[in-house]
């Protein structure tokens, strides 16, 4: 399979603490990408990293990309109640489709 | 500029009917791809439309049918609805068609009863 996964399933935090949610892929990328869902609506781009980039920020968001690994983390620093959401990572190849694992829950409480 | 619309944004069909929904891109963007997410899962690749030609298709059953307009904008067709079609559809809309940021409009929620 070629979608990535998102791990864990599911996280609580406090506002004010940091959330960190894991994405694995089984094959080699052109790029990998970090969508946010607030329940039932549309997904919203988050971060686009390259296979040659390792560390990308913008604003409170983090992500990491371990390529010998096959991995990559989205670091949120600082969780607001507003960052509840699920996150999606999307490996993308040399294909036109993006493809999309279970995603991470977040619930961040006030 | 106004994002990626889709309509409509709630839809009740019955089984065995024929649904279709619409989608505008943002301006400028002559790629359009469709995805189904049914509850609790990850969205799944349906169709993608670039310059209103077919550029990719999911693993989705011929029942399932994409046009893009000159003005870029597409629909998505279903017949002969089934109950497992019942998912939210969302369309999202890119500037090339590969490896890019794509753009997501709010989805359109269709139940088949």
């Amino acid at each position: 399979s070629q979608q990535g996964e998102e791990d864990p399933q599911a996280l609580s935090i406090q506002e004010g603490e940091n959330a960190t949610m894991n994405c694995s892929y089984k094959t080699s990328i052109n790029n990998l990408q970090w969508y946010r869902q607030n329940s039932g609506r549309g997904l919203v781009h988050l971060i686009l990293i390259r296979s040659n980039e390792r560390e990308k920020h913008s604003g409170r968001l983090r992500v990491t990309l371990d390529t010998s690994k096959k991995s990559s983390s989205l670091l949120i620093t600082a969780s607001r109640a507003a960052d509840t959401a699920s996150y999606f990572c999307a490996p993308t190849y040399n294909t036109d489709k993006l493809i999309f694992g279970t995603g991470t829950r977040l619930q961040v409480f006030p | 500029d106004a994002g990626v619309t889709q309509s409509p944004t709630h839809l009740i069909k019955t089984r065995g009917q024929q649904v279709t929904l619409r989608c505008s891109p943002i301006s400028g963007h002559k790629s359009v791809s469709w995805y189904q997410q049914v509850l609790g899962q990850g969205p799944q690749f349906i169709f993608q439309y670039y310059e209103k030609e077919e550029r990719g298709r999911g693993n989705f059953p011929d029942r399932f049918s994409a046009r893009q307009f000159p003005n870029y904008s597409s629909e998505l067709n279903v017949n002969a609805l089934l109950l497992g079609d019942s998912a939210l559809y969302l369309c999202a809309s890119e500037q090339g068609y590969m490896n890019t940021e794509a753009f997501f409009g709010q989805g359109t929620r269709l139940t088949v009863v």
